[in-house]
């Protein structure tokens, strides 16, 4: 069936370096969202990205998708501590079915 | 967000017993979503419902069921609980167009001793 692959599932990283998540997916996607799920919490809608090769930036963060739209990332420029929890991405498969990644979880080292 | 409301937010309960847990939103969405989340598996689909009475099974669907008698209630039915059924669970909700983001629930955390 359709799968995301999401990497690496964990990462731990030192105040102010910078932390990159990456999802693959075997089919070509409509769409992919990221969710921040932060310990304890649930997870929360941070951006949709819905064009080929589409980059977009939240402050330190910079979300892009694939020429193709089977893959996408994440990147955060200098970690913060407020930056922990775990990220995920989703997928909108072209039957309209939104499909998890795995997450990617944070920890970040004061 | 988005006025989701999952109750309750912690049970434990014994292997074999009935379990229900609620998802109660006041956003008017038509889509509402059970997932579980465990540890190495992130979240995976267990129902899901696009309309009054009208549900589907996602990936992990066996030993549960569900029910949407309204649009503002979903749901999740342990028919005789199992300790591979600990797990937090949360409920989601989706305005209905393609592709448009999801809302949780505060997830209920449930343990089968």
């Amino acid at each position: 069936g359709q799968q995301v692959m999401q990497i690496p599932q964990y990462q731990h990283v030192q105040e102010g370096e910078d932390f990159t998540t990456y999802c693959n997916s075997s089919t070509t996607l409509s769409n992919i969202q990221w969710y921040k799920q932060r310990p304890g919490g649930h997870p929360v809608f941070l951006i949709q990205l819905v064009k080929s090769g589409e980059v977009k930036k939240q402050k330190r963060l910079t979300f892009q998708f694939g020429e193709a739209k089977k893959n996408s990332s994440l990147h955060i420029t200098a970690t913060q501590t407020t930056d922990v929890g775990t990220y995920f991405c989703a997928g909108t498969s072209n039957t309209g079915k939104l499909i998890f990644g795995q997450g990617t979880t944070l920890q970040v080292k004061p | 967000d988005a006025g989701i409301t999952q109750s309750p937010r912690h049970k434990v309960t014994e292997t074999g017993t009935p379990v229900t847990l609620r998802c109660h939103q006041t956003e008017n969405h038509r889509y509402m979503y059970w997932y579980r989340q465990d540890p190495g598996h992130g979240l995976r689909l267990i129902h899901y419902s696009y309309g009054v009475k009208d549900t589907d099974k996602g990936e992990v669907s066996d030993g549960y069921s569900v029910s949407r008698s309204k649009t503002e209630d979903f749901l999740l039915t342990l028919e005789s609980a199992t300790s591979s059924q600990t797990s937090v669970y949360f409920c989601a909700t989706q305005t209905g167009l393609l592709g448009s983001p999801l809302h949780f629930g505060n997830g209920t955390r449930l343990t089968v001793t």
